[in-house]
Parts: structure tokens; sequence; C-alpha cells
């Protein structure tokens, strides 16, 4: 059965601290790595990766999937209060367009 | 340019209701996917529909049906309510049918609540 999980769970954070969010699957006919910040409801698009060994940046955030050792890794340096939220790694296997999430890390960043 | 839309915001039904939720894809994309997210829990692949017709359908009771429109808006119906079903539902839009480099865009979703 095709599976994502995100390590850690949860994590509680100062402002400036860096901090790394762990992704690992295994998903039959892998097709991209796509991670999303969730604050509220809607979760929003952060990085889509499909290749290994090539970092995606975008400010302070950057991730980067190693295709043979199946995982996915999403950085977050000098964090802010604003980095608060639920982080979901999502799969697409299957020629559909299904994601396979995985349980999400929720980030707590405080003053 | 306006993204995902979603209605109701939120709704309260009791238990053996049924229910019609409505999602209007980003302007452009034809492809919509429906998923369910428990409180704690990542988001679950419900329906996906590109051009109108079924893609993908998730491990959901028949309960659970969907269709899309010839504008490309969709709506998920959910038969005979029950507790379990309370959740978040999002609906995503994404411009292909579901290719390795097609992003899947989320609206704000309709949380339900079944008593």
């Amino acid at each position: 059965e095709d599976k994502v999980v995100q390590s850690p769970l949860s994590l509680v954070v100062h402002e400036g601290d860096t901090v790394t969010l762990n992704c690992s699957y295994e998903v039959t006919n892998f097709r991209s790595l796509l991670w999303y910040k969730q604050e509220k409801k809607a979760p929003t698009f952060l990085f889509m990766l499909t290749s290994s060994g090539i970092e995606k940046k975008s400010g302070r955030l950057s991730s980067i999937l190693d295709k043979k050792e199946l995982f996915s890794i999403l950085n977050i340096t000098a964090t802010q209060t604003g980095d608060s939220a639920i982080y979901l790694c999502a799969v697409l296997g299957s020629n559909t367009g299904k994601l396979i999430f995985g349980q999400g890390t929720t980030l707590q960043v405080k003053p | 340019d306006a993204g995902v839309t979603q209605s109701p915001t939120h709704l309260i039904k009791t238990r053996g209701q049924h229910v019609t939720l409505r999602c209007s894809p980003i302007s452009g994309h034809k492809s919509v996917s429906w998923y369910q997210q428990v409180l704690g829990q990542g988001p679950q692949f419900i329906f996906q529909y590109y051009e109108k017709e079924e893609r993908g359908r998730g491990n959901f009771p028949d309960r659970f049906s969907a269709r899309q429109f010839p504008n490309y808006s969709s709506e998920l119906n959910v038969n005979a309510l029950l507790l379990g079903d309370s959740a978040l539902y999002l609906c995503a839009s994404s411009s292909g049918a579901g290719g390795a480099l097609d992003t899947q865009y989320f609206g704000p979703g309709t949380r339900l609540t079944v008593l």
C-alpha cells in the first residue's frame, strides 16, 4: 500500500532557529513530490520536486529529493513566527491526479 | 486572478442527511480533485475529475459521489451522513489530468460538522 510518512509530527522552536522537516515515501509509480503549508484551511503550494539532488529554493525555504533513498527534506532557516503552520508532504503516484499525503508536521515558532 | 473557491464555508448537518459541496477551479484549469481532511491528519483523496470524466476514485463508500460541469466547476455529494464524515473538505484544481508537473492548488475548504 502506498504511504507517505512525515517526521517529526510536531516541533517547537524559537525565532531564528533552523528546522528540517522529513518526508519518506513508498509509492508505486512515483512521479513527483510536493510540499504544502497549511495555516488555517487551504494548503498553499511551496515546492514540487521530480528529480533527485536538485535543490528548490524560495527565500528562507529550501527542499531536496532523494529518489534512491525515497525521502525529501524541507529546510526553513531563520524561522519567524509567521512560519508557524502545518507542513504537508504529498506524493503523486499513479496515472491519476491522486496525491498521497503524509500526516503533516506541526511547526510552532515562538518569539 | 481568483484562486479556487468553495462554498459553503461551514455547514452543520445531522446524521442521515445529505450534503452538496461546491467548487470552482482556477480559470483555465480543467481538473478538479476532492480531498477529505480529518482533524490531525493529512488530506485523503476522494475523487478526481478531468474534462467532466472521473479519472480517479479513492477508498470512500458509494455514499460519496461527484460530478463536473461543462464550466469545470464541481460538486461533491455525500448521502446518509455519518458522524465520521465530519471533516474539512478540500477541492484542488490543476490544469491537466494529473501529469508529473501538474501542480494542484487548493481552495479554502468546507468545514462539515455532522451532529
